[in-house]
């Protein structure tokens, strides 16, 4: 079964400082990755996905990841914080068969909370 | 696009209570999934229908906890009687697999809904 581990429950840095938001996963092909972004009492949008095209992926808010197979991590980065970014950030794992296709099943990572400090 | 319309945003009951909680997914997706979100075990999928037929419910806790998707445009989360570990935040999301192709195929772009949050007392 696909899973994924956020390293760090909380990060925060300075406004703008490089932003870096971890996350691992596990599965025996590789699977569809996603970020999503978590704002106080609204629901879960997405920033960025990776299904096996670029590995480099660009999301909206000057967010961006880097599929690493060799790693099996899928990191989260901005250059440069912003206070609007203070949210909480869940990676998420999607199984793919042998044909291409997914599922219609996400997995999420426990979140790690973003503080921005002035 | 209205989005992902959840309704009640709050609900607070009591313990035994019979608690509905109610999705409108977005007009033309065909894919509807119910998350829990708690602070100890993170966001878990409870169900997920595609065509109003529920394919994988494996994540429901127990009997207690009812679906239902009587048409492509409304679904239901219940709970019966409740308990107070079932206070969360409970999403919904939904999203559009093309024609076609097999049901789960694409990647998945979930939209959500702002979430209920249940409290039981």
């Amino acid at each position: 079964a696909q899973s994924v581990t956020q390293l760090g429950s909380h990060v925060s840095v300075s406004e703008g400082a490089l932003v870096l938001l971890r996350c691992n996963y596990s599965s025996s092909v590789p699977p569809y990755l996603f970020w999503y972004v978590q704002y106080p009492n609204q629901g879960l949008q997405l920033l960025l996905k990776y299904t096996s095209a670029a590995t480099l992926v660009k999301g909206i808010n000057g967010f961006e990841a880097e599929f690493k197979k060799s790693e099996t991590s899928f990191h989260l980065t901005k250059p440069s914080a912003h206070m609007s970014d203070a949210a909480e950030y869940f990676c998420a794992v999607s199984p793919v068969s042998a044909g291409g296709t997914s599922y219609g099943k996400l997995t999420f990572g426990q979140g790690t909370i973003l503080t921005v400090h002035p | 696009d209205a989005g992902v319309i959840q309704s009640p945003r709050h609900e607070v009951t009591e313990m035994g209570q019979e608690v509905t909680l109610r999705c409108k997914p977005i007009s033309g997706h065909n894919s509807l999934f119910w998350y829990r979100q708690t602070m100890m075990r993170g966001l878990e999928l409870l169900i997920y229908f595609n065509n109003n037929v529920p394919i994988d419910d494996s994540g429901m806790p127990e009997d207690r906890f009812s679906a239902k998707m009587p048409n492509a445009s409304f679904s239901t989360l219940k709970i019966q009687p409740s308990e107070p570990r079932d206070s969360a935040v409970y999403f919904c999301a939904s999203r559009r697999h093309r024609q076609g192709v097999l049901p789960h195929s694409g990647a998945n772009v979930l939209t959500f809904g702002a979430g209920s949050r249940l409290t039981v007392l």
